[in-house]
């Protein structure tokens, strides 16, 4: 089955780098997406395609995909990246497609 | 990214219905698959269903698939929700979000409507 782990939690300092991961199998043959979601607000895709950036993403936002582990790497992180992420696929069939969430992970910015 | 408004979400018992709505601007629900994705309080996101431009296909999570059917007013520029068959496990903020033209992620999100499954 069509399962994405994330960690729950991933904790950075200003001005270091964060990791997120999303972990699943086949992630080589599908896309990967990543929303961004602040406390009491809605998702904001701020990847797509495993790693081209929608216009409004900071150029401090990248992602990559090896095939078994996807990556969303921020730079220079700010206190205003602190959010929860997910990371997205589409899976199952043409006739039976599904969306598939990552369980989400919590970035605190120490 | 375009303005979605959601509304309709409330209060409603086990068993119970409940119709959502999303206003989208002109030409959105002509032009794009939309989707409805639900989030539990403090949980993660969940794809619910979604449906063709033009109304010809549907799909849904297994979830809700028999007691949730998606449908649109292209003319109102409104899409809808009809829950049924309500669960406690179906309370949620309900979102309404546009998938990407030709592309299988979401560019656009509404704000989200509370719904919430209670005796």
């Amino acid at each position: 089955s069509d399962v994405l782990t994330q960690p729950p939690s991933v904790s950075v300092a200003p001005g270091q780098t964060a990791s997120i991961t999303c972990g699943g199998s086949n992630l080589g043959s599908k896309d990967v997406h990543w929303y961004q979601q602040k406390t009491g607000q809605a998702p904001v895709l701020v990847m797509f395609d495993d790693d081209d950036r929608p216009s409004g993403t900071p150029e401090r936002f990248s992602g990559s995909n090896s095939g078994i582990t996807a990556s969303l790497t921020i730079a220079r992180v700010e206190a205003g990246d602190e959010a929860d992420y997910y990371c997205q696929v589409w899976a199952g069939s043409r006739d039976h497609p599904r969306v598939v969430f990552g369980g989400g992970t919590r970035l605190t910015v120490l | 990214e375009v303005q979605l408004v959601e509304s309709g979400g409330g209060l409603v018992q086990p068993g119970g219905s409940l119709r959502l709505s999303c206003v989208a601007p002109e030409s959105t629900l002509t032009n794009f698959w939309m989707s409805w994705v639900r989030q539990a309080p403090g949980q993660g996101l969940e794809w619910v269903a979604n449906i063709k431009e033009d109304g010809s296909e549907k799909f849904y999570a297994d979830s809700v698939q028999g007691r949730f059917s998606i449908y649109k007013n292209n003319a109102n520029n409104t899409l809808f929700l009809q829950m049924n068959a309500l669960r406690l496990d179906d309370t949620a903020f309900y979102f309404c979000a546009r998938e990407g033209l030709g592309e299988l992620f979401f560019d656009s999100w509404g704000q989200g409507t509370l719904v919430t499954v209670s005796s």
